[in-house]
């Protein structure tokens, strides 16, 4: 079965210039989510989708980030612009249904100059 | 909001010897979760834990979730190189959205 897929692996930027990337989630799981690992700390839940609604963002930086899964499908994540501080590593993550295991694609660094 | 604290932060030991890590919540977990994240990967799931009290062997880490369900600790037994990475524990959280909330991690080197 395949994981979770990500794209791309790294990438830098610079600051005020903007990024997208790109999950394609485990078929047929529901969930979705996306995270922040900032270098040195655990993951940061940054939105979750069930199907193509969003259940939680509460913690995305909405002035500048934004997140969508138009089909249920893949997902999208996009900074526009980059600061310095959105240097980090971005997780997708994808599971059958809110209540069950969560599996991670492997990221994406992003670095911010 | 949940605060998940690990400790140490950092752990550099030699292969063969034992460690432990902490994992302290401020709050009663949901559903206590321990992941391993090798460099240049995604977390891994290793053990879900429910009831306080709980002990979860995995052939050489042993779990074990305090009584009152806001701590957790993880032991190895005669560590190898194999078991470098960042452990994380989590809380699958249902109040509110059903979520994981992730602690702060225990970054582990284990030379050879």
């Amino acid at each position: 079965e395949a994981g979770v897929a990500q794209s791309p692996r790294y990438k830098i930027i610079e600051k005020r210039q903007s990024v997208a990337f790109w999950c394609n989630p485990i078929s047929g799981h529901a969930t979705l989510y996306w995270y922040q690992q900032i270098l040195g700390q655990g993951p940061k839940l940054l939105i979750q989708f069930q199907n193509n609604g969003v259940v939680d963002d509460s913690q995305l930086p909405k002035d500048r980030f934004s997140a969508e899964r138009l089909k249920g499908v893949d997902s999208t994540l996009k900074i526009q612009p980059a600061k310095l501080e959105d240097s980090a590593v971005y997780l997708c993550a994808s599971s059958l249904g809110r209540n069950n295991e969560a599996f991670f694609g492997q990221g994406t660094r992003l670095t911010v100059v | 909001t949940q605060l998940l604290e690990q400790s140490p932060q950092f752990l550099s030991i030699q292969e063969g010897e034992n460690l432990t890590v902490y994992c302290n919540s401020s709050s009663v977990f949901s559903s206590l979760q321990w992941y391993r994240q090798e460099p240049g990967e995604g977390p891994v799931l290793l053990v879900t834990v429910v009831t306080g009290g709980e002990v979860k062997k995995l052939k050489r880490l042993t779990f074990q979730f305090g009584d009152a369900r806001k701590d957790s600790s993880l032991h190895i037994t005669a560590a190898q190189p194999g078991d470098t990475g960042l452990y994380l524990c989590a809380d699958y959280t249902t109040s509110g959205t059903y979520k994981y909330i992730f602690g702060t991690g225990t970054r582990l080197k284990v030379l050879a």
